[in-house]
Parts: structure tokens; C-alpha cells; sequence
């Protein structure tokens, strides 16, 4: 694998279900991103994470909660998400933090029912 | 404040033309990147080329090249020669170099005819 992957691509759930993105990076950079683009917006910056640590957290809701495990893994954690949490979820890595060359996945697309 | 803006929300152009897409920016870092993004249909963001704001010359990467005018605060991209493949949407994006933020426009959509 290279670059950056992202599972699953696609997800549906419900309001009340509880579910995990993941985001694994091949490019030994130091800092991950989480990004919502939701349609006929710009991408919104939500979870900055600098050598595992979070160093950014952009008034995002508690029902998304990131984790990092090390510095190629990053999850998304959801629970008793909103219909208009549906969006497609990107994620990206890039040297450090202050590098702004930012490399993305795929992205999942996710649908709350 | 950070600001960057896409006017075009769609754009045309024929096959093998040359087309410009329009980016406008406003900061007050001193320091500062510009990048341009496509973002096919698959939903992959994928990074095109980088302007630095004390980078002396415009940057090329291939059939890309970025017109940029710092007292203009505009980083317009230019794609050459265009491709059905090139059929996307393109986002501008400005970078702090102090938090390495990058806050992104509303993009664009280019498509290319036949």
C-alpha cells in the first residue's frame, strides 16, 4: 500500500449506531488530518494531529471523537451522529504540521439515516 | 483573518485548449503557501503544484503553472493543453506556514469537451 488509505469508502448508519473510520498513512509523515467536505461547501478543516498528539480541535462536536494511535493510524470515532453529518470524510498527512503539503486518502463517503 | 475565494463555480473548455481557473486570497501571515488540489469524481483530493509567497518564480509542474500575483493576492492556476481526464473539480487552498493550516475556496469544476 502507499500513500494514504482510508476504510471503509463508503458507510451507512444510523442515528444511533456506533462506528469507526480509519485512515492509515504509508508516507512517514508526522501529522494527520481530519477533513469534512459536505456538498456544495468548502472543505472544513475538523482534527489536526502533530507526532500523536492533538493540536487541533475546530469546535468540532463531542459525537466525532479522533484518536491516534501513532503517527501512521488515525481513527474517527462516531456515535448518535445527525443527518446532516452526512458528507464525505477525508483524511490527509503531511511532514509536520507546519508542512503544508497535505496528502490525501480517498475519503469515505458516509450517509446518517 | 485567512481568506481564500473561487469565483467560477464551473468552467469549460475544448479539448487540447489552455483554461485558467481564478483564486483569490487575503492574509496577514507574512509567510504563506498557495496550492492547487483536484478532486476527480473517485472523491481523492490530489495535490497539483505549490507557490510560496517569497518564491521569486511562478511554479510549473508539467501542464500546470500557477500565475501568481502577490500584490494582486491572486495564485490563478493554468492548466495547458487540457485532457478529458483532466474533467474535475480544483480547489485553491492557502497554507499558513505558522500553523499549517490550509483553509480551502469553494472550488471549481472544469469540464472538458470533446
Amino acid at each position: 500500500e502507499t500513500g494514504v488509505t482510508q476504510t471503509p469508502r463508503h458507510l451507512v448508519m444510523g442515528m444511533t449506531n456506533k462506528k469507526s473510520l480509519k485512515c492509515e498513512q504509508h508516507l512517514g509523515h508526522n501529522a494527520m488530518y481530519w477533513y469534512k467536505q459536505s456538498a456544495k461547501k468548502p472543505l472544513e478543516l475538523m482534527f489536526v494531529y502533530n507526532f500523536k498528539e492533538q493540536t487541533e480541535n475546530n469546535s468540532v462536536p463531542s459525537r466525532f471523537s479522533p484518536e491516534c494511535p501513532n503517527s501512521s493510524h488515525l481513527f474517527l470515532h462516531l456515535h448518535t451522529l445527525q443527518p446532516e453529518d452526512s458528507a464525505l470524510y477525508l483524511c490527509a498527512s503531511s511532514q509536520a504540521s507546519g508542512s503544508n503539503e497535505q496528502y490525501f486518502g480517498p475519503g469515505t463517503r458516509l450517509t446518517v439515516t | 483573518a485567512q481568506k481564500i475565494t473561487q469565483t467560477q463555480p464551473g468552467m469549460f473548455v475544448q479539448e487540447k485548449e489552455a483554461v485558467t481557473l481564478d483564486c483569490t486570497y487575503d492574509t496577514s501571515d507574512p509567510s504563506y503557501g498557495l496550492f492547487w488540489y483536484k478532486q476527480p469524481s473517485s472523491g481523492e483530493m490530489i495535490f497539483l503544484i505549490y507557490q510560496g509567497s517569497y518564491d521569486q518564480q511562478n511554479a510549473t509542474e508539467g501542464r500546470y503553472s500557477l500565475n501568481f500575483q502577490k500584490a494582486r493576492k491572486s495564485a490563478n492556476l493554468v492548466i495547458s493543453a487540457s485532457q478529458l481526464g483532466d474533467s474535475a473539480m480544483y480547489f485553491c487552498a492557502l497554507g499558513s506556514s505558522n500553523t499549517g493550516k490550509l483553509i480551502f475556496g469553494q472550488g471549481t469544476t472544469l469540464q472538458v469537451k470533446p
